[in-house]
């Protein structure tokens, strides 16, 4: 089955550095790409996707970036402040006998320093 | 429009004791699922349902039941809580099972003793 995995596993950064986090994915059905933050006893949160079809997609500070031949993407988040510190999750969508469900990474903790 | 919404918040449970947490949505969203999150492990899939009436597994579907007699409602049993389900599950729905944004409910801390 899918299998995403997810680095680094933690990222400090000073205020106004740019963070970067990596996924990697196993199946090369996946198409979909999601990026979610998760604040501290909070739900997860959409933050950016990504379908298989686009290179590159960027909102604001936030970009996402995908290479399906080396099967990867990754989060990029500029000019970071105090508000990004954040627990990450990429996900992959999933093919096969799950049908498109998510698989999620393990996720990366942002520290943000001011 | 309230989104998702899950019950309990909190619970502790002793065990071999069952429970249901509830899981009801809205905004008329075909598919659902259960994740649980433990530290370090991300979210892991444990039972999904693509329409009233169709559930299926996920990766960690053992120690759960599922069913889905409504589009709006999808309750997560234990049968027989065990301490390894101690974790915090979340209950997420989407208008479509593939590439469409899923919305997650606010979550349910789960302690077994």
């Amino acid at each position: 089955g899918e299998n995403v995995e997810q680095h680094p596993s933690t990222l400090s950064v000073q205020e106004g550095d740019s963070a970067v986090i990596k996924c990697t994915y196993s199946d090369s059905a996946s198409n979909y790409f999601p990026w979610y933050k998760q604040e501290l006893g909070k739900r997860p949160q959409l933050i950016i996707d990504i379908r298989s079809n686009v290179g590159e997609k960027k909102d604001q500070r936030i970009a996402v970036t995908l290479n399906k031949t080396a099967k990867h993407f990754s989060l990029h988040i500029t000019e970071t402040q105090p508000e990004d510190s954040a627990v990450y999750f990429c996900a992959a969508s999933y093919y096969g006998g799950s049908q498109g469900n998510l698989i999620f990474g393990k996720g990366t903790k942002l520290s943000v320093k001011p | 429009n309230a989104g998702v919404t899950q019950t309990p918040k909190f619970q502790v449970l002793k065990t071999g004791q069952s429970m249901t947490l509830q899981c009801a949505q809205d905004m008329n969203h075909e598919y659902m699922s259960w994740y649980r999150q433990d530290p370090g492990m991300g979210l892991r899939l444990i039972h999904y349902s693509v329409g009233a009436g169709i559930t299926d597994q996920g990766e960690v579907p053992n120690g759960y039941n599922v069913s889905r007699s409504t589009t709006e409602d999808f309750p997560l049993r234990l049968l027989s809580a065990a301490p390894s389900q101690t974790s915090v599950y979340f209950c997420a729905s989407s208008d479509s099972l593939r590439g469409n944004t899923i919305y997650f409910g606010e979550g349910s801390w789960l302690t077994v003793v």
